[in-house]
Parts: C-alpha cells; sequence; structure tokens
C-alpha cells in the first residue's frame, strides 16, 4: 500500500527530554512537511523539505529539529527547548512539480507530556 | 497576508441540509486552494480542491465556489448525511522559491444530526 507511515500514533514526554517522530513515505515524493494541530488552530507549518539533505523552517520551528537523509524518510525531534510540546503531529509528502503538488498527509502522532 | 480566515468555527446542520464553509485569503499570489477532511485521530484526506480561475467545481455532492474578486470561496456540501461529520479545513497554496506551501484555515467543526 503507497502511503505516509507515522509512528507512533501516542509519544509521552518527560521534562528536559528530547523526543523524535517518525515520517516514511513510499510515495515517490520529494517533498515532505511537518505540521503542527493545535484544537482551533488549524495546522502550523513547522518544517519542510523539498529534496534530500536540504529542509527549510517553517512558521514555528523554534525547539524542533529535522533531518532528510533519505527521500522516504523526515523524522521530526521535539526538543527540550519547546516548553508546550503537547500537539497533534502530522506529516505530508507531496510531488514538487506543480501538477502533482497536492499534499497528502499522515495518521499523525499524538504527543503529551508527563 | 499569509493568513487564510475560516468560519464557522463550529456548525450544526439536520441531515439532508446544506452545509456551508466560508473561507477568505488576502494573499494574491495563492495558486491553488483545497478543501481537507479531518475525522477524529486520523489525519486531513483531501476532498476537492480548485484553482483561481475556475469559479465553481463540483465533486458529487461538494461543490467549492470561488469569488477571485472578493478574494473568498466555500465549501457546500448538499444533502448532508451524518457520515461528513467531521472537522474541514480550507487551505491556499502558495509557491515561493519552488516551494510549494500551504496556508490552513482554523477549521470547521461539522456535525450532521440524523
Amino acid at each position: 500500500d503507497g502511503g505516509i507511515t507515522q509512528s507512533p500514533k501516542y509519544l509521552f514526554r518527560k521534562e528536559g527530554q528530547n523526543v523524535t517522530l517518525s515520517c516514511e513515505q513510499n510515495l515517490n515524493h520529494d517533498a515532505m512537511y511537518w505540521y503542527r494541530q493545535d484544537p482551533g488552530q488549524g495546522l502550523r507549518l513547522i518544517y519542510y523539505s523539498q529534496i534530500v539533505n536540504d529542509f527549510q523552517k517553517g512558521d514555528i520551528a523554534e525547539g524542533y529539529s529535522v533531518s532528510r537523509e533519505k527521500k522516504e524518510s523526515f523524522p521530526l525531534t521535539v526538543t527540550s527547548a519547546q516548553k508546550n510540546p503537547t500537539a497533534f503531529y502530522l506529516c505530508a509528502s507531496s510531488g514538487v512539480a506543480v501538477a502533482k503538488n497536492i499534499q497528502y498527509f499522515g495518521a499523525g502522532t499524538r504527543l503529551s507530556v508527563l | 497576508q499569509q493568513q487564510v480566515k475560516q468560519s464557522p468555527q463550529s456548525l450544526i446542520v439536520q441531515k439532508g441540509g446544506i452545509s456551508i464553509i466560508n473561507c477568505a485569503y488576502e494573499n494574491t499570489a495563492f495558486d491553488y486552494f483545497p478543501w481537507y477532511q479531518q475525522f477524529p485521530g486520523k489525519g486531513p484526506a483531501l476532498l476537492i480542491a480548485i484553482r483561481p480561475d475556475v469559479s465553481e467545481k463540483k465533486e458529487g455532492r461538494f461543490t467549492i465556489s470561488f469569488n477571485k474578486s472578493a478574494k473568498q470561496f466555500s465549501l457546500h456540501i448538499m444533502d448532508s448525511q451524518p457520515g461528513d461529520s467531521a472537522t474541514y479545513f480550507c487551505a491556499a497554496k502558495s509557491n515561493i522559491q519552488g516551494a510549494q506551501k500551504l496556508v490552513f484555515g482554523q477549521g470547521t467543526r461539522l456535525t450532521i444530526n440524523p
């Protein structure tokens, strides 16, 4: 099945801890994205990557880091510098050509603070 | 200028009725306007989308109306069904230096009463 797989589905973070959220896609998409979703605020862009070994900050990048070592994978690390990490995190991917730029989303990871 | 404003925040419609969700934007550089449907605990899924050179697009019971001069677009769900109960997000895409970025509205929680 083609799609985007996010893991884990639920994640708990202790104070001062870094945690990493996994995102893998087998759609052969060049571009990948990370969004944060909070109630009543829609989706806000954290980071995005258009090509392997390159990524750009989105609107709320502070306290987060990413890597893009493989086309299929775009992990997100929520660092201890992110003081309010509790949210639903969504990964998406798309083609980069204008005709193929629909973003497809994974099922999300819900992160909570212990 | 990058904002997309969505209303209402929540909407209750009787089965068989018409559900209408509205969005407004400021940035005339947006070139693609998708609507996403999200069920609880799931990632958003593309429902229908329109380009700014088209005033209306219909797919089954779902219609987007687009008013370029007013910078507004809306989603109409005809013959609304309980299975349509979900959160709906409008979005607008910009193309900045080759990066396809989506800006999302705040979301509308739609409830269809049987």
